[in-house]
């Protein structure tokens, strides 16, 4: 039982660098979610995708792009990133708009 | 404005010594209110969801209770393998969470 598969763990990123974290499911859950967490911020909703061809921004969606690819997998993507979006990252994903929703282990990025 | 507060930010116990973390919340519509357990270095992991006024869910030695505005996670006897962040969030319309800061325990032998 895989769950949510996050891909990388660890990232360090300079400056303006692009990059693509990648999350897949396997539990044939429809929305799936891009979360941030900052020390005493909680997590942050920045994207989410309520079923396969849609997304919708959350609360902090400014410097993000996401693409979901098919009913699996849900990308995040840096176009060019700051030293404000040094955080730890997480995917998760909810059979619907009703449930508990599961989470994968986490990107900790790093931009310099 | 949908939001989430926890308290205590912090909370040292002793072995075997019951306590509670809170959980209060405003917002317009609740759908749901999940408690999550996180470890170090690792994502949230679902303890429990509970949608009415009233409702009580157990698991080992925690319980969770539910009101019009807040939850409790009660820890009895709790043991050092309990140490972790307990988060709270809450369903909101549009198929989102609102998470709270997350209560940091630690249980000492």
């Amino acid at each position: 039982n895989a769950g949510v598969t996050q891909t990388p763990k660890f990232q360090v990123l300079k400056t303006g660098q692009s990059m693509t974290l990648q999350c897949a499911q396997d539990m044939n859950h429809n929305s799936m979610y891009w979360y941030r967490q900052d020390p005493g911020m909680g997590l942050r909703l920045i994207y989410y995708s309520a079923s396969e061809g849609t997304t919708d921004k959350g609360e902090v969606p400014n410097g993000y792009n996401v693409s979901r690819l098919n009913k699996r997998e849900f990308s995040l993507r840096l176009e060019s990133a700051a030293p404000s979006q040094t955080s730890v990252y997480f995917c998760a994903s909810r059979k619907s708009g009703q449930g508990e929703a599961f989470f994968g282990q986490g990107t900790r990025l790093t931009v310099v | 404005e949908d939001q989430v507060t926890q308290s205590p930010e912090a909370l040292r116990l002793q072995e075997g010594e019951s306590s509670s973390l809170n959980c209060s919340y405003t917002v317009s519509g609740l759908r749901g209110l999940f408690w999550y357990r996180q470890d170090p270095g690792k994502g949230p992991e679902f303890l429990f969801t509970l949608y009415s006024a009233g409702e009580e869910k157990e698991k080992e030695r925690l319980k969770a209770t539910l009101t019009k505005k807040e939850s409790f996670l009660h820890i009895t006897a709790p043991k050092p393998e309990d140490s972790a962040t307990y988060l709270c969030a809450v369903g909101i319309y549009g198929q989102n969470f609102v998470f709270g800061p997350g209560t940091r325990l630690s249980v000492l032998p």
